[in-house]
């Protein structure tokens, strides 16, 4: 079993959708990241949250402790949200760098 | 501000031989972490430096290993290459401070690719 578990694999959607991607991980965090990844590789982090609840714009990332799980909701999707969203966990310690990573939710947004 | 850089965007070499990857670090920032990203998988961390030392290992064999400069910026090698080499090569850089959890900046990564 993983330790970063993400689901759904894959997501498709029609524009204007509400769109929710799951994480369970099963270790100790230090911080939980939500990262988006477009075609090509580049990289950008969207969120870090160790508690609670973060917004910006129409995304929304919160988390659980207790249960370690954190969603990712998209409000009013669009088409120039598909991309892959992947969640990564910062263990913390001795590796203040290192990040475990889900294997990502390929998200497709239809007009 | 300048971000993160990475070159070359794209490589190709031959099984056997030996390839070395840079990254330049966003501006004040001095850690830099190094991640393997096998297509259709998440990344997988290789590497971290800080001021110039490593500081955190993955699961890779020693011909994976990594330097780091004084002005931050950093190499990653990787010798005698493999088929399975073949990936993308992303590094990441960060403001390590007295937190424990901080943003990590990726750079655009490059596309490594063994035959």
């Amino acid at each position: 079993k993983n330790e970063v578990e993400q689901s759904p694999q894959n997501l498709t959607a029609q524009e204007g959708e509400f769109i929710t991607i799951n994480c369970s991980y099963s270790v100790g965090i230090s911080a939980l990241h939500w990262l988006q990844q477009h075609p090509g590789g580049g990289i950008v982090s969207l969120f870090m949250l160790s508690s609670g609840k973060k917004k910006h714009g129409r995304l929304i990332a919160t988390i659980n402790i207790q249960e370690k799980h954190s969603s990712l909701h998209i409000t009013a999707s669009h088409p120039r949200d598909s991309a892959v969203y992947i969640c990564a966990v910062g263990s913390g310690g001795t590796s203040y760098g290192k990040l475990t990573f889900g294997q990502g939710t390929i998200l497709t947004v239809h007009p | 501000e300048t971000g993160v850089t990475q070159s070359p965007t794209h490589l190709i070499k031959t099984r056997g031989q030996q390839v070395t990857l840079r990254c330049s670090s966003q501006s004040g920032h001095n850690t830099v972490s190094w991640y393997q990203q096998a297509l259709g998988q998440g990344p997988q961390f290789i590497f971290q430096y800080y001021r110039e030392e490593e500081n955190g290992r993955g699961n890779f064999p020693p011909r994976f290993s990594g330097l780091q400069f004084p002005n931050y910026s950093s190499e990653l090698n990787v010798n005698a290459l493999e088929l399975d080499d073949s990936a993308l090569y992303l590094c990441a850089s960060s403001p390590r401070g007295a937190s424990r959890t901080y943003e990590q900046y990726f750079g655009p990564g490059t596309r490594l690719t063994v035959t």
